[in-house]
């Protein structure tokens, strides 16, 4: 079926360095996509975002990369601090009749270390 | 603004009770959404409205009900609970309709349920 994965469930990285988080999607037909970020026991916040018609968007440590071809989006962050520790999600949106519907992958935990 | 209001954070029932999850934003969105979230299953769609009066089904309603009579309110009721039902739920709004819906959703804190 169609759904939006990740790559890799957990993520450990030293303070300072950069980190990648990658998602897959399997609809060609999703046209937006988005990034959040989830620190325990709190509900997700918007981190980033893009539309199909772009491949690259930056914000303030934060760019995110789509790569249509392969169906392939990712999340990079520079100079990983402590506070960056947290899951990490992707979604889609997709059409779902008569309106559209935002999915999420499964989430990357990310473990800055000190 | 308070942004995404849930209540309660916390609830405990026994299977076969009913109840209602409150969510309450006050940012004039037009959409509005819950999801479930379990270990290892990152967050599922349950059911989302448009607008007042309109509701539609996610990837996994079953078990639950919704009903948009304001634009700030979205309860989720759960009618007869049920151990699967055991889960954290959210809460999300967005502005707009239609093909800009559900952009940069706006996530309440969250409801712990525990079905027993």
């Amino acid at each position: 079926g169609e759904s939006v994965g990740l790559h890799l469930p957990t993520l450990s990285v030293q303070e300072g360095d950069n980190s990648i988080i990658n998602c897959a999607y399997s609809n060609s037909a999703s046209d937006y996509f988005i990034w959040y970020k989830q620190e325990s026991g709190k509900g997700p916040q918007f981190i980033i975002d893009i539309r199909s018609n772009m491949d690259k968007r930056q914000g303030q440590r934060v760019t995110v990369l789509l790569n249509k071809t392969v169906k392939h989006l990712s999340l990079q962050i520079a100079a990983t601090q402590p506070g960056d520790s947290a899951v990490y999600f992707c979604g889609e949106r997709r059409r779902g009749g008569s309106n559209y519907k935002l999915t999420f992958g499964k989430g990357t935990l990310l473990t800055v270390n000190p | 603004n308070a942004g995404v209001t849930q209540t309660p954070k916390f609830q405990v029932l026994k299977t076969g009770q009913s109840m209602t999850l409150q969510c309450a934003q006050d940012m004039n969105h037009e959409y509005m959404s819950w999801y479930r979230q379990d270990p290892g299953m990152g967050l599922r769609l349950i059911h989302y409205s448009v607008g007042a009066g309109i509701t539609d089904q996610g990837e996994v309603p079953n078990g639950y009900n919704v009903s948009r009579s304001t634009t700030e309110d979205f309860p989720l009721r759960l009618l007869s609970a049920a151990p699967s039902q055991t889960s954290v739920y959210f809460c999300a709004s967005s502005y707009g309709t239609g093909a800009r819906a559900n952009e940069k959703l706006f996530f309440g804190s969250g409801t712990q349920l525990s079905v027993l």
